[in-house]
């Protein structure tokens, strides 16, 4: 079965500095896709970005980017540039087939003045 | 209102009483789902439906059941409330199924609390 492990509960990162969460998955399969989503304490889920299996690239969405490493399997978020805004949880989830999420606990991220 | 709705955002229910989630959208979406998110586990699925009439089980759907006779709507029912039922709901949609890059869209969710 498909795993996500996200091991940073919290996360302090002062505004304007760089910051990277952490996320490690587990699936046996060839095809996958791994997304992160944002919850802001509004609730609402947010999606950030996508890196697919295949994808020789690393994912890139503006402040977003995916560092991706295969063979360790992980999926890392690196957001620069940090603003107040950034301020929540962030869920790391991977694509068992036919879209159906599995997701991690989540890291929450507080960004400082 | 385009997009995806949940209703009602806020439910408070006793143990045993049925309780009915209810789930819209406006895309026309293929694949709808259902989510519970509690402290500690992120966010679980329920049920999914990749169209109308087609519905399976996620990985936590012991007491609810789902039905799906129109693409749009998409509601949950938990037959007979318990308190561990006690959780964030979310709605979700997408327009494929397949393993390539869709993302879910999700709804504002309800909260649930079981008495």
């Amino acid at each position: 079965a498909q795993k996500i492990t996200q091991t940073q509960p919290g996360m302090f990162v002062q505004e304007k500095e760089a910051v990277t969460l952490d996320c490690t998955y587990d699936t046996s399969d060839q095809s996958y896709g791994l997304f992160w989503y944002k919850q802001p304490s509004s609730g609402e889920m947010i999606f950030l970005i996508y890196q697919g299996s295949y994808d020789e690239q690393n994912a890139t969405e503006g402040r977003y980017s995916l560092n991706f490493q295969k063979a360790r399997k992980s999926a890392n978020l690196v957001i620069s540039a940090s603003q107040l805004g950034d301020s929540a949880m962030y869920f790391c989830a991977i694509d068992t087939g036919f879209q159906k999420l599995v997701f991690g606990t989540g890291t929450r991220l507080l960004v400082s003045p | 209102d385009a997009g995806i709705t949940q209703s009602p955002r806020y439910k408070i229910t006793e143990t045993g009483r049925q309780v009915t989630l209810m789930c819209h959208q406006t895309w026309s979406h293929s694949y709808m789902f259902w989510y519970r998110q509690d402290l500690g586990h992120g966010l679980r699925l329920i049920y999914y439906s990749a169209a109308a009439d087609i519905t399976d089980k996620g990985e936590v759907p012991d007491g609810y059941v789902v039905s799906r006779s129109k693409t749009e709507n998409f509601p949950l029912t938990l037959e007979s409330a318990t308190r561990s039922q006690t959780s964030v709901y979310f709605c979700a949609s997408s327009e494929s199924g397949s393993s390539s890059y869709n993302e879910q869209f999700f709804g504002p969710g309800t909260r649930l609390t079981v008495l």
